[in-house]
């Protein structure tokens, strides 16, 4: 089954980190973009970063550039989001999302995980 | 950067009455390759977000023939041929062309 199951979420204080995790499987990881897409509470949704299969391409938001930093580990079949700097407007669910596969053509954001919320206050 | 609205926001309908979003582009979203680069998502009720039409017009991996998707350039709609209750929730566009943008979402629930 092709799932996406982030992690690292939770509470913590204006200023602070957090480093979320995605674990991908029953897919070929290594081969797709990836996204991370994020919804504040009763808002809709905000894309936030993109990075290409290798890792050697890398887009962010303005409302998270200079704070957040994307990765990925090919080999762990995983997908990171580095936050730092926190705010209390980054208070949201977190998703990862499958992009295009490197090798073929754009078929949609097609998969995303289940989310995990990110809480930040005092 | 790219700027997607939606019409309406909100959307009451009626079981196997038709419905209709729009989703207007502050560019175009056709790429030099020539395909345009809007996709459309639901997310219903306490779920993940959705895949629904992808390329304008491309339905995803099982979704019903009820949704279908046009329009070029700048200006798109998703139409729904006959609303379900189980199609309640909220439709977002989206732009592939730039980095990634998403419309505000239109709300659709039952009359």
């Amino acid at each position: 089954e092709v799932q996406l199951v982030e992690s690292g979420g939770g509470l913590v204080q204006p200023g602070g980190s957090l480093r979320l995790s995605c674990a991908a499987s029953g897919f070929t990881f290594s081969s797709y973009e990836m996204n991370w897409v994020r919804q504040a509470p009763g808002n809709g949704l905000e894309w936030i970063s993109y990075i290409t299969a290798s890792g050697t391409t890398i887009y962010y938001a303005d409302s998270v550039k200079g704070r957040f930093t994307i990765s990925r580990d090919n080999a762990k079949n995983s997908l990171y989001l580095q936050m730092n700097s926190l705010r209390a407007e980054d208070t949201a669910v977190y998703y990862c999302a499958r992009d295009r596969d490197s090798g073929r053509g754009y078929y949609g954001v097609d998969v995303w995980g289940q989310g995990t919320t990110v809480t930040v206050s005092s | 950067d790219i700027v997607l609205t939606q019409s309406p926001l909100s959307l009451p309908v009626t079981p196997g009455e038709p419905a209709s979003i729009s989703c207007t582009s502050s560019q175009s979203l056709l790429h030099t390759n020539g395909y345009t680069y809007l996709d459309w998502y639901v997310q219903k009720p306490g779920q993940s977000p959705q895949l629904l039409i992808y390329l304008v017009s491309r339905r995803a991996s099982g979704v019903p023939d009820r949704f279908s998707g046009s329009g070029s350039g700048t200006d798109f709609t998703l139409k729904i041929s006959r609303v379900e209750a189980e199609d309640v929730g909220v439709y977002y566009c989206m732009q592939a062309l730039q980095t990634r943008t998403f419309g505000p979402g239109t709300k659709v629930d039952i009359k």
